[in-house]
């Protein structure tokens, strides 16, 4: 099956610096990556969506200059929270879009997530 | 605008009794649906999911459930529960434009008594 992984499981970063979280499908290409955030005991909220080779579309209410995104291969996206405080500490997942069927169907491969604790 | 409501924060049951995960969604047109379990420090795993064929739709780990547009309710059932089926389930509404982007409902934590 297909493997999404993200690096690193777990940071811990201090105020005001900036952290860059990885996303890889191991085993397929994806032009789509999704960026979600979830909060303790909380659903998740899609922040982004990542198209390689283009800029990222973001969701209402996200802002952009503090979550950048790239998507520069087709099996890379990244996710940097610049000048973090701790209120974005939070547990940041990726997801990679697959299609099926000559692009008729899709399905979302997730990664594990990573931990951001900003002290 | 599409949404789900998960009608339970968190369920109960014994080992070896049936489950019931309750799920309704909102959408403006026929929506494609997915059940996924989020075991702790794991990703997210899909149960199953609903793309128009049949209305009962069967997955992993003995899981099913059944679409009933007139009640717009998905919810997600298992005959008997095992411990290993403790962790946090989601019902998920897929957008049905160019984007795909999945809408998650608020969750469902289920708990297996031995």
């Amino acid at each position: 099956g297909a493997v999404v992984s993200q690096h690193p499981s777990r940071v811990i970063c201090k105020s005001g610096t900036s952290v860059k979280i990885e996303c890889r499908s191991l085993d397929f290409q994806a032009t789509t990556m999704f960026w979600y955030r979830q909060f303790p005991k909380k659903s998740l909220m899609l922040m982004a969506t990542s198209n390689e080779g283009s800029k990222a579309t973001y969701e209402q209410g996200v802002e952009k200059d503090k979550f950048l995104i790239n998507h520069a291969s087709l099996t890379l996206s990244t996710l940097t929270v610049t000048s973090a405080h701790p209120e974005d500490s939070s547990f940041y997942i990726c997801s990679a879009r697959v299609s099926f069927s000559g692009g008729g169907t899709y399905e979302q491969y997730f990664g594990p997530g990573t931990r951001l604790t900003v002290t | 605008a599409q949404s789900v409501t998960q009608l339970d924060s968190h369920v109960s049951v014994s080992e070896g009794t049936p489950v019931l995960l309750r799920c309704n969604y909102s959408s403006s047109y026929s929506p494609s649906l997915f059940w996924y379990v989020q075991h702790p420090n794991k990703g997210l795993q899909l149960l199953l999911k609903y793309t128009s064929a049949a209305t009962l739709v069967k997955g992993i780990n003995g899981f099913e459930a059944e679409f009933k547009k007139s009640e717009t309710s998905f919810h997600l059932t298992k005959p008997s529960a095992h411990m290993s089926d403790a962790a946090e389930y989601f019902c998920v509404v897929s957008e049905r434009d160019s984007s795909y982007k999945l809408i998650f409902g608020s969750g469902t934590r289920l708990l297996v008594r031995p």
